[in-house]
């Protein structure tokens, strides 16, 4: 069976430090991977979606980048947090075609102080 | 651009009652159809898929799906406390051009009265 690991749960990062935020997923291969981004009380914001190693597409511009260096890992990463990238991160994977939705990590809290 | 419509509520229904959670789509081609529930502080879990016109249960809960006026529901009888949640509406429209083929709904916060 596939499962998909997120981390860590929680994180307390002050403003202008670096961010790295994990992902990983087993039991498939060359699976879709994308990261949303859930502020308090709002919708689902995608922020990068990935089709393959390497290949990284961004929907929203902003100070967060991401990376796909194996085939299962997914990386989202920024230089200088701002107050503003506070909110719940996820990880979600897919197969390829996405015709039977979405499976989802169990998240990363973010506060930016 | 697509849109996914839903009730942000809160809904709120007694215990042992039918739940009924409604969503509009703006994207005639969308193809399959997702009920998420995420509990608070939580990620959202797929609970029901769709992708025919008319009904699908799965024990409590029977999603509903009528493409010709673009609207999918979530049914949920007899009702427990556990279903407080938000539930999220999602739709794919993938068409082979790239990997973001769903699109949510803002989510309805249902609350279950004891």
């Amino acid at each position: 069976s596939q499962t998909i690991h997120q981390w860590p749960a929680t994180l307390v990062q002050p403003v202008g430090s670096p961010l790295s935020l994990e992902c990983t997923v087993e039991g498939t291969s060359n699976p879709n991977l994308y990261w949303y981004r859930q502020a308090a009380g709002r919708g689902l914001q995608l922020l990068f979606y990935s089709v393959g190693i390497g290949q990284i597409s961004s929907e929203v511009p902003q100070n967060l980048s991401a990376s796909r260096p194996q085939d299962r890992q997914f990386i989202l990463s920024s230089k200088k947090l701002l107050l503003s990238d506070s909110g719940f991160y996820l990880c979600a994977w897919a197969r390829s075609p996405p015709n039977y939705g979405y499976t989802f990590g169990s998240g990363t809290r973010l506060t930016v102080v | 651009q697509k849109e996914v419509e839903q009730n942000s509520g809160p809904l709120s229904v007694p215990e042992g009652a039918i739940a009924s959670l409604n969503c509009t789509y703006s994207d005639r081609v969308s193809q399959s159809f997702f009920w998420y529930r995420q509990y608070s502080g939580k990620s959202p879990e797929l609970i029901m898929s769709i992708y025919s016109n008319g009904d699908k249960e799965d024990g409590r809960f029977t999603a509903q799906l009528n493409k010709a006026s673009q609207y999918v529901s979530l049914l949920i009888r007899d009702s427990q406390p556990s279903d407080s949640a938000t539930y999220l509406c999602a739709v794919n429209t993938y068409s082979g051009g790239g990997a973001d083929g769903l699109t949510f709904g803002k989510g309805t916060h249902l609350i279950i009265q004891p």
